[in-house]
């Protein structure tokens, strides 16, 4: 569905911890997901994608996995870095309408 | 590879007057690009779809007057906010879609985004 918030839930990590992120969709019809990074002032940046077909995706320093049962999609990052610092959002892909649905987002916060 | 920009990143005008933002995919071809509109601390939410050579789609409450989007060509569309009031000053946020081979997956690519401020 769409999301909308009022404020944004917030991690706090510090650095050199692993850090996960979790997204619920809401469309059981979906059938890809990418997760973004947004710095503040900045466009979404690509991170990384699954498809539906997949339940496990591996990147550099991060993965995400999805349950496709829950409809739940997380994003694992490793040895989280002051870098990191960010708004996370999940995109879910319902192919029949080729749109993406945002999720609320969630901020990253690292600490030295 | 898959660069998208945006012009201008940040504009202030006054209120009654039109402004217009540009899309442009730098180094791909984009059929299909999507305008976002993003209020502080909150999500992306889908304005509109633009597609080379025919009319944008508008998701339900985006006033198809007010926000004139033109696809005229594969690597260029534009957003024009018109009559612009205070409450449309918000960070407006174009993607292009990459397409692959099939199966083809809604993979989209962002620009900077442009900060809009209503005096």
């Amino acid at each position: 569905g769409e999301s909308v918030g009022l404020h944004l839930p917030t991690l706090s990590v510090q650095e050199g911890d692993n850090s996960i992120i979790n997204c619920a969709y809401s469309n059981s019809a979906s059938d890809y997901f990418i997760w973004y990074k947004q710095e503040s002032g900045k466009g979404p940046q690509f991170i990384i994608d699954i498809r539906s077909n997949m339940d496990k995706r591996q990147g550099q320093r991060v993965t995400v996995l999805l349950n496709k049962t829950v409809k739940h999609l997380s994003l694992q990052i490793a040895a989280t870095q002051p870098g990191d610092s960010a708004v996370y959002f999940c995109a879910e892909n319902n192919g029949g309408f080729q749109k993406l649905v945002f999720g609320t987002g969630t901020r990253l916060l690292v600490s030295p | 590879g898959a660069v998208v920009s945006q012009h201008p990143s940040w504009v202030i005008c006054k209120s009654g007057t039109s402004v217009k933002i540009e899309c442009r995919s730098l180094d791909f071809q984009a059929t299909t690009m999507f305008w976002y509109r993003q209020f502080p601390k909150q999500s992306l939410m889908l304005m509109a779809t633009s597609n080379e050579g025919s009319k944008a789609t508008y998701e339900q409450g985006v006033e198809k007057d007010k926000f004139l989007i033109n696809h005229a060509s594969l690597t260029l569309s534009t957003l024009t906010v018109t009559s612009a009031h205070p409450e449309d000053s918000s960070f407006y946020i174009c993607s292009a879609r990459l397409l692959r081979d099939y199966p083809s997956y809604n993979e989209q690519f962002f620009g900077p985004g442009t900060r809009l401020t209503v005096l």
